[in-house]
């Protein structure tokens, strides 16, 4: 069965450092994966995406992703952490099976906090 | 263009009461997926509806909760009797018709429901 795995249910940096969330992947072949991010009070707003092309994936507000097949990962970064990047970071899979579009498989999630 | 929006957005009840949870898709979207995430656990998938139609409703944990979406435009989650387990956010999201698994999915709010 595919599973998706975030190490560290929390991660602190400080303001200005390199932000890296981890994911991996279980799966034998390679699915669709997304990004999505919670703000507090509010609901999950996607990030970004890998469908297919390009690896190296760009999102909102500065983040990014690298889709590497031979470790089955989807780390998430950011260069440099900004305070109103405090909040929830799931990484999520979708099966590349036509008739499960929309099943996503979420990690357990990460929750990000920036101090000054 | 109004998001996905849901409600109640909170809820208490006690245990063995009903809850219905209300979901409004973006407009022209077919697809409309409930997800839940109880309490330090992962989100995960309920269920999936085409249209009116439910395309896959293998998430659903037991016959206490129950999915409708009539006229293939708004959906309701029904939870009776409410069980403690049953706490958590309850989250709906939609997608565009072309049933594709890299389609972005656009997630509301969530409803926060506390069976106490």
């Amino acid at each position: 069965a595919q599973s998706v795995t975030q190490l560290g249910s929390h991660v602190s940096v400080s303001e200005g450092a390199l932000v890296l969330l981890r994911c991996n992947y279980s799966s034998s072949v390679p699915p669709y994966l997304f990004w999505y991010v919670q703000y507090p009070n509010q609901g999950l707003q996607l990030l970004l995406k890998y469908t297919t092309g390009a690896t190296l994936v760009k999102g909102i507000n500065g983040f990014e992703a690298e889709f590497k097949k031979s470790e089955t990962s989807f780390h998430l970064t950011k260069p440099s952490a900004h305070m109103s990047d405090a909040a929830e970071y799931f990484c999520a899979a979708s099966p590349m099976i036509y008739n499960q579009g929309g099943k996503l498989i979420f990690g357990q999630g990460t929750e990000l906090s920036v101090k000054p | 263009e109004a998001g996905v929006t849901q409600f109640p957005s909170h809820s208490v009840i006690e245990k063995g009461q009903t809850v219905t949870l209300r979901c409004d898709p973006i407009s022209g979207h077919d697809n409309l997926y409930w997800y839940r995430r109880v309490m330090g656990k992962e989100i995960k998938f309920l269920l999936h509806f085409v249209k009116e139609s439910k395309q896959d409703e293998s998430g659903m944990p037991n016959n206490r909760f129950l999915a409708e979406r009539t006229g293939g435009t708004y959906s309701t989650l029904k939870v009776q009797p409410a069980e403690l387990e049953d706490s958590g956010v309850y989250f709906c999201a939609s997608s565009p018709a072309r049933q594709f698994s890299g389609n972005t999915i656009y997630f509301g709010e969530g409803s926060w429901l506390t069976v106490v």
